[in-house]
């Protein structure tokens, strides 16, 4: 069973970079048809998509952060990061990462969904 | 503010049906299937149904999901105590190069 956990700084400058890694176990990220993904969760608030990295490396942002994110496989087979640039209060957020599987059933795929999710990092933009 | 819109929150006493509406538009929720998950006390989001009306393995026949033009909902039926919960509509939005959304959220409580 896959497992994901987010590590990082919990407290960023603003003007800064934010950079998280999640790092999985149970599976090699370069195993299956996957996307490996970031969601945040601002307090009191709704989960918001930030992108996804595939295994090809290639990259899809939300266009809400395409300006200022990065999210790139790791040199080794369990972790892809996360770096969100030139942060500010707004920032301030639990973020998760998730797996994205296919939805997919005798031969016909219907979309995506997250499947697995670290248990989120908190992490504050405060000066 | 979201994409697509959910009631802030909820309530029903134990043993009733609640159902949360998720109402998009036709870039998302009309074109694309509809994932639902929970979110108990701050813990990590959990899928409870997806393909707009599936259940995976381990979720309660308590819940069901429907998906109608530009809106979705999720039903709990035999509400139980432990449903108390935040619970997210999501699904791809095909605006620009796509995206996913997700609904801003329903706080179900359980009285």
């Amino acid at each position: 069973q896959v497992q994901l956990q987010e590590s990082g700084p919990g407290l960023v400058k603003p003007s800064q970079t934010l950079s998280l890694t999640c790092t999985v176990s149970g599976a090699s990220i370069y195993s299956g048809n996957y996307y490996w993904s970031w969601i945040r969760q601002p307090a009191g608030q709704g989960l918001e998509w930030i992108g996804y990295v595939y295994i090809s490396g290639s990259t899809h942002y939300s266009p809400s952060f395409e300006s200022r994110v990065t999210i790139s496989l790791g040199t080794s087979n369990d972790h892809f990061s996360l770096n969100l640039y030139s942060v500010t209060a707004a920032d301030t957020a639990v973020y998760y990462c998730a797996r994205v599987v296919p939805d997919c059933s005798d031969g016909r795929c219907y979309g995506r969904y997250f499947d697995s999710w670290g248990q989120g990092t908190p992490v504050t933009v405060s000066s | 503010q979201s994409v697509m819109t959910q009631p802030p929150s909820v309530s029903g006493t134990p043993g009733q049906r609640v159902t949360i509406s998720c109402s998009g538009s036709n870039s998302n929720i009309e074109s694309n299937h509809v994932y639902w998950y929970q979110q108990l006390s701050r813990t990590a989001p959990k899928l409870l149904i997806y393909r707009s009306d599936q259940r995976p393995s381990g979720v309660p026949d308590r819940f069901s999901g429907s998906k109608s033009g530009t809106s979705a909902s999720l039903t709990i039926s035999g509400l139980r105590s432990e449903d108390e919960a935040d619970y997210y509509c999501a699904a791809w939005d095909n605006t620009l190069a796509g995206s996913w959304v997700f609904g801003g959220g329903t706080k179900l409580t359980v009285l």
